[in-house]
């Protein structure tokens, strides 16, 4: 069964630093999609960034980026430029391409920013 | 353009009342789903519709029961309230199309079972 590790319950940066959150997963497929999702104080799950696991190259979204390890099955996030608006829980998640609908998430981790 | 609404906002209820939560989504997904997220824990998946008049269970699906009424409605309904099943729900909803398969949640509901 595929499964979602996020090891850091919580993490602390600098306001205008860089922070990268870790997120490991358990598959045995090689098609399917990796995603982060934001959860501030209001509870509102937004969508961050998205991984196709096909595509190579890492994506990124103004300042959030990825670090995609296919072989090494790590997803990783960087927040670059840290803002006091990033505070927030995030979730990694994983879904597997078109055979299933159900999106698996990790427990997450809460970001602080510390100003 | 909503998105995904749910009612209520918050709700009490006693050991052993039912109710039904409910949701909505106007952006013509095929697939929603229900969550409940309680700490600690992220997000587990209690049951989800991958189209109209379709249902599966979920991760933890005890409890619980759902109607696909149509496309733009799926609710959860709890028959027999416990103190176990304080938490709050989420719903979201999909298109699984693969240039647009994210999920877009609603806002949340906040269940407490005395």
């Amino acid at each position: 069964a595929q499964t979602v590790t996020q090891s850091q319950p919580e993490m602390s940066v600098q306001e205008a630093e860089t922070v990268t959150l870790s997120c490991t997963y358990d598959t045995s497929e090689s098609d399917y999609y990796l995603f982060w999702y934001k959860q501030p104080p209001s509870r509102q799950m937004i969508l961050v960034i998205r991984q196709e696991a096909y595509k190579q190259q890492n994506a990124t979204e103004n300042r959030f980026s990825v670090n995609f390890q296919k072989a090494a099955k790590s997803f990783s996030l960087k927040i670059s430029d840290s803002q006091l608006g990033d505070a927030a829980m995030y979730f990694c998640a994983y879904l597997l391409s078109f055979r299933d609908d159900k999106i698996i998430f990790g427990k997450g981790t809460r970001l602080h920013i510390l100003p | 353009n909503a998105g995904v609404t749910q009612t209520p906002k918050f709700q009490v209820l006693k050991t052993g009342q039912s109710m039904t939560l409910q949701c909505a989504q106007d952006m013509n997904h095929n697939s929603m789903y229900w969550y409940r997220q309680d700490p600690g824990m992220g997000l587990r998946l209690i049951y989800y519709s991958a189209s109209e008049g379709t249902t599966d269970k979920g991760e933890v699906p005890n409890g619980y029961n759902v109607s696909r009424l149509n496309k733009r409605e799926f609710s959860l309904r709890l028959e027999s309230a416990a103190p176990s099943q304080t938490s709050v729900y989420f719903c979201a909803s999909s298109e699984m199309d693969r240039g647009h398969n994210e999920q877009f949640f609603g806002p949340g509901t906040r269940l407490t079972v005395l």
